[in-house]
């Protein structure tokens, strides 16, 4: 069964870089059926798509975190990571790496979560 | 991009009850529209794909409908453990976007 695992740290200061890795199991990254992407969820808010990537490298970014943010892959360790550069107070959420079907795209299954909080 | 809404925001309802929660996007999606539940502390899961294929193990009170840009979700008689937040995506293009979340209150 495929899991998928969140880590990085939990408290990041404003202007600094967050940082955090999806660790894969129970199945291999570089499927050609899915992507795998990044998704947040601001305390009491809505949910909202950072962005994905193939096990090729190839990208797609959310327009409104475009310049700020960077996934990328290591297939050799089956992980994926995620870097959110200049962070504010508006990045403060719950960080969830997920799956996502090419065909459907569609995001299944889900890491458990990693809250991360910019704050001095 | 394209924007999805849903309506209502939150509805008040009762265990037995039928409930519907309308998705709507800004542009045509084809059926290429998904539905998760979310509980309280717990990562979304997907109930419903392709506007209308019930996931593997969803129970069969829940249903959705539509195409384009109008879509459903319903809940055909509300259990206990169907309180929690519900949210439409769209996979039609990038941006993926999601809707903002409607709210199952007893």
């Amino acid at each position: 069964q495929l899991q998928l695992q969140e880590s990085g740290p939990g408290l990041v200061k404003p202007s600094e870089t967050l940082s955090l890795t999806c660790i894969v199991s129970g199945g291999s990254i570089s499927s050609a059926n899915y992507y795998w992407g990044w998704i947040r969820q601001p305390p009491g808010k809505a949910l909202e798509w950072v962005g994905n990537i193939y096990y090729s490298g190839n990208t797609y970014y959310n327009p409104s975190l475009k310049s700020r943010v960077t996934i990328s892959v290591d297939t050799s360790k089956n992980h994926f990571s995620l870097r959110l550069n200049s962070v504010t107070a508006a990045d403060t959420a719950v960080y969830y790496c997920a799956r996502i079907s090419v065909a459907v795209r569609w995001f299944d299954p889900w890491g458990q979560g990693t809250l991360v909080t910019v704050s001095s | 991009d394209i924007q999805m809404t849903q309506s209502p925001s939150s509805v008040s309802a009762s265990v037995g009850d039928r409930v519907t929660i309308a998705c709507r996007a800004s542009q045509g999606i084809s059926s290429w529209l998904v539905w998760y539940q979310q509980k309280p502390g717990k990562a979304p899961e997907v109930l419903i794909y392709t506007a209308s294929t019930l996931q593997s193990g969803v129970p069969s009170r829940f249903s959705g409908s539509g195409s384009g840009t109008d879509f459903t979700l319903t809940i055909s008689s509300l259990q206990p453990e169907d309180f929690a937040t519900y949210y439409c995506q769209q996979g039609n293009s990038f941006p993926i976007t999601f809707g903002q979340g409607t709210r199952l209150e007893i």
